[in-house]
């Protein structure tokens, strides 16, 4: 089963609005969680990542907030722009495993003009 | 600097076929993957390789093997084609710095008929 649950599957902002990506984990030894976004007919790239010593991280337009005790974290999309138009993949990982990624199954994001 | 490459980047199969699709990275990268997309999945590992000489299973290894050819090149190989390995498959590579983080191919799309 999935270790990683993201939600939701598929969402659509007009430009200018904020995008929500959830997800959720039950294994307490994630110490990384990265972002990766993936435009059609090519590999996911490293978006923005966060260690659970911290709630909040910004790069730009993008914000992954993070909640320890709620197991959750998620990434907002500032002002979203149609070159935003892809697809997000939430992932985990941990030390002793070597940092191998455990993803969510992704949700697609439209931005309309 | 190409990064990772992969080869085919589309391929028809039919049931009980092999073939073997190829990867390679030119950033000097210890770390190896193998990774199955399919929709509403995510991504799911398929094999791992650590350094050259080792690998390692990951979540859904059956009906694949792999080799790790040299640092730069991991294999994936497909002995008896199954219409379930129908995917879309990625090949990334990691340094050990960094929370291990991983560049993606551009994949190559299966289809097993």
């Amino acid at each position: 089963q999935q270790q990683v649950k993201q939600s939701p599957q598929s969402l659509i902002v007009q430009k200018g609005g904020i995008s929500i990506i959830n997800c959720a984990y039950e294994n307490t030894a994630f110490d990384y969680f990265p972002w990766y976004q993936q435009f059609p007919g090519k590999g996911p790239a490293l978006l923005i990542a966060i260690r659970p010593d911290v709630s909040e991280k910004k790069e730009g337009r993008f914000t992954i907030s993070f909640n320890k005790s709620a197991k959750q974290f998620s990434l907002h999309i500032m002002d979203s722009q149609p070159g935003d138009s892809a697809t997000y993949f939430c992932a985990a990982s941990r030390r002793s495993n070597d940092y191998k990624l455990s993803f969510g199954a992704g949700t697609t994001v439209t931005v309309r003009a | 600097n190409a990064g990772v490459t992969q080869t085919p980047k589309f391929q028809v199969l039919k049931t009980g076929q092999s073939m073997t699709l190829q990867c390679a990275q030119d950033m000097n990268h210890n770390s190896m993957y193998w990774y199955r997309q399919d929709p509403g999945m995510g991504l799911r590992l398929i094999y791992y390789s650590a350094s050259e000489g080792t690998t390692d299973k990951g979540e859904v290894p059956n009906g694949y093997n792999v080799s790790r050819l040299n640092k730069r090149e991991f294999s994936l190989r497909l002995e008896s084609a199954a219409p379930s390995q129908t995917s879309v498959y990625f090949c990334a590579s990691s340094s050990a710095g960094a929370y291990y983080e991983q560049y993606f191919g551009p994949g190559t799309r299966l289809t097993v008929t």
